[in-house]
């Protein structure tokens, strides 16, 4: 009954190459984000869908496209991958009128 | 500005008390966050606060607010060896949907 989980959780490719992270969250939250945390553990947000509508969109590469195919579900696909793509992502999710957010485990992806 | 700051390192003996400071730069920050990462996991939420207070315990955590100084601290009474991780400050304002992190503190207690 894990509350947002992520799919894979260790993910290691070759560079060039192009792969996808799923996240889903049964708390009936509406709002869910794309975090990535880097090797000095510094935490950016990435994006964010309010039901399945993209609101928050930051500096990130086009090579980077999320996909919300409905309110549990928001699925990270990266294209040709480099060196430095290679962090932790985590996926969150929060409820609009609600305080907090909740996180994931985590994909750790390491880049060849 | 969006800039969040905290000190790198902290190391305490176990059994004392340990203290961790956030600086914050956004005056329309509604509430403001503590979670904890330890190795190999994700964020977890330890408390919050919100803007109009100026403290909230829980048990072992205290939370200060200064909101002048735009300073968040958290205090963590009688530290335990399994406190040892990085801890995350966040700041959210009334309204939007994003929250701004800090750079995370690393606390090493020692035994």
């Amino acid at each position: 009954d894990t509350a947002v989980s992520q799919t894979p959780k260790y993910l290691v490719t070759q560079m060039g190459n192009d792969k996808s992270i799923k996240c889903e969250q049964n708390l009936g939250h509406d709002t869910m984000y794309w975090y990535k945390q880097d090797s000095k553990k510094f935490l950016k947000i990435m994006f964010s869908y309010n039901n399945k509508e993209l609101i928050i969109n930051e500096t990130v590469p086009n090579r980077f496209s999320p996909k919300s195919p409905d309110k549990a579900h928001l699925n990270l696909h990266i294209n040709s991958l480099e060196l430095g793509d290679s962090a932790v992502y985590f996926c969150a999710s929060s409820q609009v009128g609600e305080v907090t957010q909740y996180f994931g485990p985590g994909t750790r992806l390491l880049v060849l | 500005g969006e800039d969040v700051e905290q000190s790198l390192f902290l190391s305490v003996r176990e059994g004392d008390s340990s203290v961790i400071n956030c600086t914050y730069t956004d005056s329309s920050s509604t509430y403001l966050y503590w979670y904890k990462q330890e190795p190999g996991a994700g964020l977890q939420l330890l408390t919050y606060i919100f803007s109009n207070m100026d403290m909230k315990q829980d048990q072992r955590l205290t939370v200060l607010l200064n909101k002048k100084d735009k300073h968040l601290s958290l205090r963590i009474a009688d530290t335990q060896t399994g406190d040892s991780a990085i801890y995350f400050c966040a700041e959210k304002a009334s309204g939007t949907y994003k929250y701004i992190f800090g750079t995370g503190t690393r606390l090493k207690v020692l035994a």
